[in-house]
Order: C-alpha cells, then sequence, then structure tokens
C-alpha cells in the first residue's frame, strides 16, 4: 500500500544553516505531494506542494523536488531561521490513476529547532 | 475566507466516557477529512466524507467512533465509549475537490484519563 518515509529528527541547526529533510515514498501510480508544516500551538499549515514529475514546490524559501526515479520529494532551504522552528510533515496524496481515494499518507514529523 | 474550524481545542475526559468532536470545513467545500496523530507517531488518516457520504472510510480504528456530516456541511466524530489509547490530536481537513490542496483546522487535543 501507499506509505512514505521520512527522516526522523529531532533537527537541531543554527541560523543560516543548510537544511533537507529526507521524503521518500511508495505509491500507486503519481500521486501528488505535499510538505506540510506545524508552528508551536498552531495547526497543519500546507508549506509547498508538487503535482507531477520533476516539478519543484517552492515557498518561503522552501523547495522541494518531485523525484518519480528516486521516489522522493525531499525538504530544502539554505538558509534556515529561528521563526522556521516547528514540526514538518512530509505527505503523498491522491494519485492520478482516477482513484477515489483523497487521503494523504503522513510520516512521523521531522521536529525542527533553530538556534539563533 | 473563514478557515476550517475545530471544536472544542482541548478536551480532557475520563475512561468510559463519550466525546464529541465537531469540525467546520471552509465553506463549499465539498471533502471533508479526519485524521488523528497519537504521541509521537505520524498522522493517520480516519475517513473522508464527499458531501454527506462517506466515500472512505477504512482508517476509523474500530466501532467505537462514529463520524457524521449531515447535510453536508459540518461533521462531528464522537468516541464512544473512550479508551485511554484515542488520547491524541484529532485533525479535520477540507478540499473542493480530492485532488486538490487539503486545508487543515487546529485539531482537537483529546487526552482520555
Amino acid at each position: 500500500g501507499d506509505s512514505v518515509t521520512q527522516m526522523e529528527g529531532p533537527v537541531t541547526l543554527s541560523e543560516e544553516a543548510f537544511l533537507t529533510i529526507n521524503c521518500t515514498y511508495t505509491a500507486t501510480g503519481y500521486p501528488s505531494l505535499f510538505w506540510y508544516v506545524q508552528y508551536p500551538g498552531e495547526g497543519l499549515q500546507l508549506l509547498l506542494k508538487a503535482t507531477k514529475a520533476d516539478d519543484k514546490g517552492s515557498n518561503k524559501g522552501f523547495e522541494a523536488t518531485y523525484r518519480k526515479e528516486t521516489t522522493s520529494f525531499h525538504l530544502e532551504k539554505g538558509s534556515v531561521q529561528v521563526s522556521d522552528s516547528a514540526v514538518y510533515f512530509c505527505a503523498p496524496g491522491p494519485s492520478d490513476r482516477g482513484s477515489t481515494l483523497g487521503r494523504l499518507y503522513f510520516g512521523r514529523g521531522t521536529q525542527l529547532t533553530v538556534w539563533p | 475566507e473563514a478557515g476550517v474550524t475545530q471544536f472544542p481545542s482541548h478536551s480532557v475526559i475520563e475512561k468510559g466516557q463519550t466525546v464529541t468532536l465537531r469540525c467546520d470545513p471552509i465553506s463549499g467545500h465539498d471533502n471533508l477529512y479526519w485524521y488523528r496523530r497519537v504521541m509521537g507517531k505520524e498522522i493517520k488518516f480516519l475517513l473522508h466524507f464527499v458531501k454527506e457520504s462517506k466515500q472512505d472510510e477504512s482508517g476509523m480504528p474500530n466501532n467505537r467512533f462514529l463520524a457524521e456530516r449531515t447535510g453536508g456541511t459540518y461533521s462531528t466524530l464522537k468516541v464512544q465509549p473512550a479508551e485511554l489509547e484515542d488520547s491524541g490530536v484529532y485533525f479535520c481537513a477540507s478540499s473542493p475537490d480530492y485532488t486538490d490542496t487539503q486545508y487543515f483546522g487546529p485539531g482537537t487535543r483529546l487526552t482520555v484519563l
């Protein structure tokens, strides 16, 4: 069945460091891929998404590229800030193969802490 | 445009009691989803409504959980009777179409003592 493997945390970085959070998935067909973020005390927010192979999603300096050949969607940011401290979730979503199942499959989440 | 809202934000109950969680999706979103995150584990899908119909309820853990979406607007998730392992954060999400981005509510933190 569909599943996702996400780099386990916690990840602790200094401000302006480079961030990579790995995410690989297994899925039927070619799902849309999402990164969600949960800031302290808040709900899940969409960070970025990609809907087809080689698409790059980007937002707030974060980027992730849909890699069909490696079934990966790694999250990167060139220079993290203290305000990026949060839990990050990788989530494959519905496939383009006509499935009526709309569920997202979440990883365990990666806790990121950025120190000044 | 108002986002997805959930009520209550926190609930503390004793084992054996009943709790009802409510979710109000974004207006016009036919698709409504419930997810749950037990402490330290992944967020798991519970079920998916399309309007008032249950499209997929394969993630519901057992028959102590009952979800409804009368009229295709807000949804409720009832746990009866609650057990200790039901503790966690329950998230609701909505989307216009099942292929669209899902927008999440802030979650309800349920603690069963």
